[in-house]
C-alpha cells in the first residue's frame, strides 16, 4: 500500500514567493495532519483536518499560512508571501478512522523548505 | 506549560547494550495515548511504540518496551540490544482525551550507538 505523499520533497525559493505544499494521505484515512520541524522549535503542528473539516488551526504561524483539504485524498498547505524563517521541514501524517487500534499517525516523507 | 518533556538531548551506548530514553507527560485528561517514534538521519517519521492511559500492562514491541509509570507520568522508552541502526532521533508524543485528536511532540532525544 502507498503511504502518505508529498510533494515537492524539496523546495528552494526566494522571500516573497508563494510556496504550495501538496499532500496525498493515506486511502481510508480520514485525519489529516500538517506538522513543520525546526532545529529550535521541534515538531510544531499547525493544522489538522478531520473528514476533510478543519479543527484546530491554533498552530499555524499567521496570516501567510493557509491550509485547505478539497476531499478526501488532497490536502495543501500555503505559504505566501514565503519568508527566510519559513524555511524547515513540513510534515504531512494522516490517521485511520477511530474505533480501534493506536492511532498512530503515518508520515510522509517531509517537504524540505529552503527560504532565501 | 510542556506537555511532553524529553530531558535527554543526547544519549550514548555501547551496541548490543540497553538504553532507556526519558518521557515525562503533563495531562488532567484520564484518556490518553503515549506514542514514541524515531527519525532516522534520512528523516522519516516511523512509528515505534503506543501505550494507553487504561492499559494495564507495559507495551512491548520487539526490541521496545515502554516503561509506563503512570502516578509519575512517565513514559521511558527501553531498547534492547541496541544496534547501529537504532542511532537517531526519539521522539515521545502524547494524543489527550477523545475529542482532542492531535499528536503533541516532544523536543526529542538524540541517541549515538558505538561499536
Amino acid at each position: 500500500d502507498a503511504g502518505v505523499i508529498q510533494s515537492p520533497r524539496h523546495e528552494v525559493t526566494e522571500m516573497g514567493q508563494e510556496v504550495t505544499l501538496r499532500c496525498k494521505p493515506i486511502s481510508g484515512h480520514n485525519s489529516l495532519f500538517w506538522y513543520r520541524q525546526t532545529m529550535m522549535r521541534g515538531l510544531e503542528l499547525l493544522i489538522y483536518f478531520n473528514n476533510n473539516v478543519p479543527i484546530d488551526d491554533s498552530g499555524m504561524p499567521e496570516d501567510r499560512f493557509s491550509a485547505k483539504m478539497p476531499n478526501a485524498s488532497f490536502s495543501t498547505l500555503k505559504i505566501q508571501p514565503s519568508e527566510p524563517r519559513d524555511s524547515a521541514v513540513y510534515f504531512c501524517a494522516s490517521r485511520s478512522p477511530g474505533g480501534g487500534g493506536t492511532g498512530e499517525l503515518f508520515f510522509g516523507e517531509g517537504s524540505r523548505l529552503t527560504v532565501l | 506549560a510542556q506537555k511532553i518533556t524529553q530531558t535527554q538531548p543526547g544519549m550514548f551506548v555501547q551496541e548490543k547494550e540497553a538504553v532507556t530514553l526519558d518521557c515525562t507527560y503533563d495531562t488532567s485528561d484520564p484518556s490518553y495515548g503515549l506514542f514514541w517514534y524515531k527519525q532516522p538521519s534520512s528523516g522519516e517519521m516511523i512509528f515505534l511504540i503506543y501505550q494507553g492511559s487504561y492499559d494495564q500492562q507495559n507495551a512491548t514491541e520487539g526490541r521496545y518496551s515502554l516503561n509506563f509509570q503512570k502516578a509519575r507520568k512517565s513514559a521511558n522508552l527501553v531498547i534492547s540490544a541496541s544496534q547501529l541502526g537504532d542511532s537517531a532521533m526519539y521522539f515521545c508524543a502524547m494524543r489527550e482525551g477523545v475529542v482532542i485528536d492531535k499528536l503533541i511532540f516532544g523536543t526529542g532525544t538524540r541517541l549515538q550507538v558505538f561499536p
